[in-house]
């Protein structure tokens, strides 16, 4: 079974770094065509794509925070890691990550990335 | 990249059939097989409900189908059941990125 727990602070203030663990079992961080992706998703507002890790450490992030986001993996630790700096009030949202898995479209031919099973989610506040 | 477009609400009688539409341009959801569909009752993390376009998962009910048609991806729900009152959620990979887009969120209404 598939599972994905997100830790980290619930508060931090503006200005700060946040760090962010993804901590995955039933699937390797070492296994091929396999990843982790970071959302987030503003109280009743949309979700949004911040970053992913493959297996083979390509990193790739969002083009509206991608100089504040770092991404990195323990595959010994079956950990993900997230950093953002200088954390605002609007970072305000529920982070969740999800695991990447490759899958057969329907041609059968062509192998594309999804997003499958996601965490619960971590609700984290910016504020003083 | 912009988001992908979808109606913010849909509603339907249990039973009947509904649709929800997300559009995209020729970059994401009318180049590649990548879009998928997540189901976010309230209070809870999105699950996958169909992948590259037209899929299904193991246990997610035939009711839910999908499908592609130019630069815009569609979810239909038949037999609509009051369960299935949640927002639903469509996603594209950017291959020529390699990142991944969402759509704006549709919440559906089972009167």
């Amino acid at each position: 079974q598939v599972t994905l727990k997100e830790s980290g602070p619930v508060l931090v203030k503006p200005t700060e770094t946040l760090t962010l663990t993804c901590t995955v079992s039933g699937f390797s961080l070492n296994s091929i065509r396999m990843g982790v992706s970071w959302i987030r998703q503003p109280p009743g507002k949309a979700l949004e794509w911040l970053a992913h890790i493959f297996w083979n450490d390509e990193k790739s992030f969002g083009p509206s925070l991608k100089s504040r986001v770092t991404i990195s993996k323990d595959t010994s630790r079956s950990q993900v890691v997230l950093n953002m700096a200088n954390m605002d009030p609007v970072d305000t949202a529920t982070y969740y990550c999800a695991r990447i898995k490759y899958y057969y479209d329907s041609s059968g031919y062509f192998e594309v990335p999804q997003i499958d099973s996601w965490g619960q989610g971590t609700l984290v506040t910016v504020s003083s | 990249q912009s988001a992908l477009t979808q109606p913010p609400s849909v509603s339907g009688f249990p039973g009947q059939s509904v649709t929800i539409s997300c559009t995209g341009t020729s970059s994401d959801v009318g180049f590649y097989n990548g879009v998928s569909w997540y189901q976010q009752p309230p209070g809870t993390a999105p699950k996958l409900i169909i992948f590259a376009v037209s899929n299904r998962p193991s246990g997610v009910p035939d009711r839910f189908s999908g499908s592609r048609s130019g630069n815009t991806a569609s979810l239909t729900i038949s037999g609509l059941q009051a369960e299935d009152e949640a927002h639903y959620y469509c996603s594209s990979y950017i291959t020529s990125s390699t990142l991944w887009v969402f759509g704006g969120g549709t919440k559906l209404t089972v009167l």
